[in-house]
């Protein structure tokens, strides 16, 4: 069954130091997501992405978080001067319509430690 | 409370029991989904119900919405030790490219 892959698995970097998180979503997809679980809590909705283009965002994607699509194929969630309150587990989604009839395919997240 | 409250927070129950988890939300929906997520994993996709659908069965699975009430439970029957898990349920309003997850319920299944 296809998959949602990303990568690193486990990341810890410094605080105020960029981190880069990868996912590779189904090929015949074509909306992608992050989500974010800060340990014991709620799973939170960061982005959307669409055509190459964001299509909705939170309150808590402000202008620390950016996305991209750089070839295709990856999809990666870029974070500036990382924070202590950014560890979490960071999950990538896609789905292969806007249809709201769909269920997502979540990859097994990057779990993010800032130290 | 915020949307996608769930209870029972946690719950814990022997192997072969059926398990009851519910789920109420605020706003209007085109769809509710449960996922699963084991212990430091990902979430996994198990069911979607439609807002003009009333119940849906999958396996052992079986998901029932009322609008009326912006509520919805799923049932998980004759359980096994490799249900325990994290159970989720999430509301993709349609108007909003998002879904929007409750709280939760940790299910601990006894062998």
């Amino acid at each position: 069954e296809p998959e949602v892959t990303q990568t690193p698995s486990h990341q810890v970097t410094q605080m105020g130091q960029e981190v880069i998180l990868r996912c590779v979503p189904i090929s015949n997809h074509l909306y992608f997501y992050w989500y974010r679980q800060i340990l014991g809590q709620k799973v939170e909705f960061l982005v959307s992405f669409y055509n190459n283009e964001i299509s909705e965002k939170s309150e808590i994607f402000d202008d620390q978080f950016s996305v991209e699509r750089p070839d295709g194929s990856n999809f990666t969630l870029k974070i500036r001067s990382t924070k202590l309150e950014d560890s979490a587990m960071y999950f990538c989604a896609s789905t292969p319509y806007r249809e709201p009839n769909y269920g997502y395919t979540f990859g097994s997240g990057t779990r993010l430690t800032v130290v | 409370s915020q949307q996608g409250e769930e209870d029972p927070q946690a719950l814990s129950i022997q192997e072969g029991e059926n398990a009851t988890m519910n789920c109420s939300y605020k706003t209007s929906i085109n769809n509710l989904q449960w996922y699963r997520q084991n212990s430091g994993r990902g979430l996994v996709h198990l069911i979607l119900i439609r807002s003009n659908e009333r119940e849906k069965h999958s396996g052992r699975l079986r998901v029932t919405l009322d609008t009326s009430k912006k509520s919805s439970s799923l049932l998980i029957t004759a359980s096994r030790a490799a249900d325990t898990a994290s159970y989720f349920c999430a509301t993709d309003g349609g108007a909003t490219n998002k879904l929007i997850f409750g709280t939760g319920t940790l299910l601990a299944v006894q062998p």
